[in-house]
């Protein structure tokens, strides 16, 4: 596609319930990277792919967090058990093989 | 690993004036990138401006240009001709090493501009 694309735009889940967040890269870009954005911050960095692995997940705060990219492209970060802490802005970005980033335009998730 | 600090927490400009925002970093890497990010109520990230710390150089882009002190481990973004279009959220970021899409950001500077 023309740019990032991140499903669904906004999240609102309960406490404890399991969310999936889907990122559609930007079509032949081989990296692939997860940030989280609390409110009133700079967004931090969770996981970075190449291809289909992971290379970097040391953003990734506890084992409740985990993303998959299976075929190289679409990416899914999964999060169990939600805490209201979790609430923020997550964002996606894509890149060419050490290029710069393009980002989505993120999913709010709101954790009630 | 890289610590970013942006000092501004806001800045406004009248339009059609130039506004300087400040950014200081700090790295271990010896090949590394600088940029500065905006990002609009619309929540995207656009990159404004990037600087290869091996260029001496400065960035420009149109409007925008950056002062890259290197030994101080400087990077301010000047924007000229200030539109009320600029008016966001602005990221100052650094990435090292083989991944550039991995950045570490400041807290950012809120730039109000007025008419």
């Amino acid at each position: 596609g023309a740019g990032v694309s991140q499903t669904p735009s906004n999240k609102v889940t309960e406490k404890g319930k399991y969310v999936e967040l889907r990122c559609d890269p930007i079509s032949g870009h081989t990296a692939l990277y997860w940030y989280r954005q609390s409110l009133g911050q700079g967004p931090e960095f969770l996981i970075y792919f190449q291809g289909t692995g992971a290379a970097d997940d040391s953003g990734l705060p506890n084992d409740r967090f985990f993303a998959v990219r299976p075929e190289g492209s679409v990416s899914t970060l999964k999060i169990q058990r939600t805490e209201r802490g979790d609430s923020a802005v997550y964002l996606c970005a894509s890149s060419f093989y050490r290029g710069s980033a393009t980002f989505g335009s993120g999913t709010r998730l709101t954790v009630v | 690993a890289q610590t970013v600090t942006q000092s501004q927490p806001e800045m406004s400009v009248q339009e059609a004036e130039t506004v300087t925002l400040s950014c200081t970093y700090d790295t271990s890497e010896s090949d590394y990138y600088l940029f500065w990010y905006k990002q609009p109520p619309s929540r995207q990230m656009i990159l404004v401006i990037r600087q290869e710390a091996y260029k001496q150089q400065n960035a420009t882009e149109n409007r925008f240009s950056v002062n890259f002190q290197k030994a101080a481990k400087s990077f301010s973004l000047k924007i000229s001709d200030s539109q009320l279009g600029d008016a966001a959220m602005y990221f100052c970021a650094c990435a090292g090493g083989t991944s550039y899409g991995k950045l570490t950001f400041g807290q950012g500077t809120i730039l109000t501009v007025h008419p």
